[in-house]
């Protein structure tokens, strides 16, 4: 069966430091890769989503970047977070016919 | 563009009461829609899922949701909720002819329960 691992689960990091949200999926090949973050109240924000390996499409200009170096790793980085950078950052991977699933998520805090 | 509106942000309902969470969508065409339910500090798991056919869909936990075109609606219904239902719960639209395309997601709707 297919699963697919997030983390880390819990990060708390000065404003100006880098990140890296690493997910990998199993179970399954070149799946469709999706991140999405979520701020109290305002509901998923999709950032980046992923058809294959180097194939970035990004949804919001922001702060963010993503990779994809392998057909089941999606990673999500910056280089110098920012304040509004803070929120619940879920991976999630897709099937043909547009179903998500997702991961347990990564709380990110930036002080 | 491809919308989703869930009306309500927040609702409590009473233990063993029936349930109803309303979702409206802006779709081009007859869409793939989802429900999904998140518990605090969890990831998203899906409910049900509409496709085509039977209006009505059963999905996981006693959940249920039927579509109706003339409304563009999909709503949630549970006849009896348990205190574990409170959650966060999310409507979603998907395109038909392509897989690649991500998700439109409704802003949730907040679940309370009380005894």
């Amino acid at each position: 069966s297919q699963t697919i691992h997030q983390w880390p689960a819990t990060l708390v990091q000065p404003v100006g430091s880098p990140l890296s949200l690493e997910c990998t999926v199993e179970g399954t090949s070149n799946p469709n890769l999706y991140w999405y973050r979520q701020a109290a109240g305002r509901g998923l924000q999709l950032l980046f989503y992923s058809v294959g390996i180097g194939q970035i499409s990004s949804e919001v200009p922001q702060n963010l970047s993503a990779s994809r170096p392998q057909d089941r790793q999606f990673i999500l980085s910056s280089k110098k977070l920012l304040l509004s950078d803070s929120g619940f950052y879920l991976c999630a991977w897709g099937v043909n016919t547009g179903e998500l699933f997702f991961g347990e998520g990564s709380r990110l805090t930036v002080l | 563009a491809q919308s989703v509106t869930q009306p309500d942000i927040h609702i409590t309902v009473s233990e063993g009461a029936s349930l109803e969470l309303r979702c409206n969508y802006s779709y081009g065409a007859t869409p793939y829609l989802f429900w999904y339910v998140q518990s605090p500090g969890q990831g998203l798991q899906l409910l049900l899922k509409y496709f085509s056919g039977d209006t009505l869909v059963q999905g996981i936990k006693g959940f249920e949701a039927e579509f109706k075109r003339s409304q563009s609606s999909f709503n949630l219904r549970k006849p009896s909720v348990h205190w574990s239902d409170a959650a966060e719960y999310f409507c979603a639209v998907g395109p038909t002819n392509s897989g690649n395309t991500p998700l439109v997601f409704g802003k949730g709707t907040r679940l309370s329960v009380i005894a």
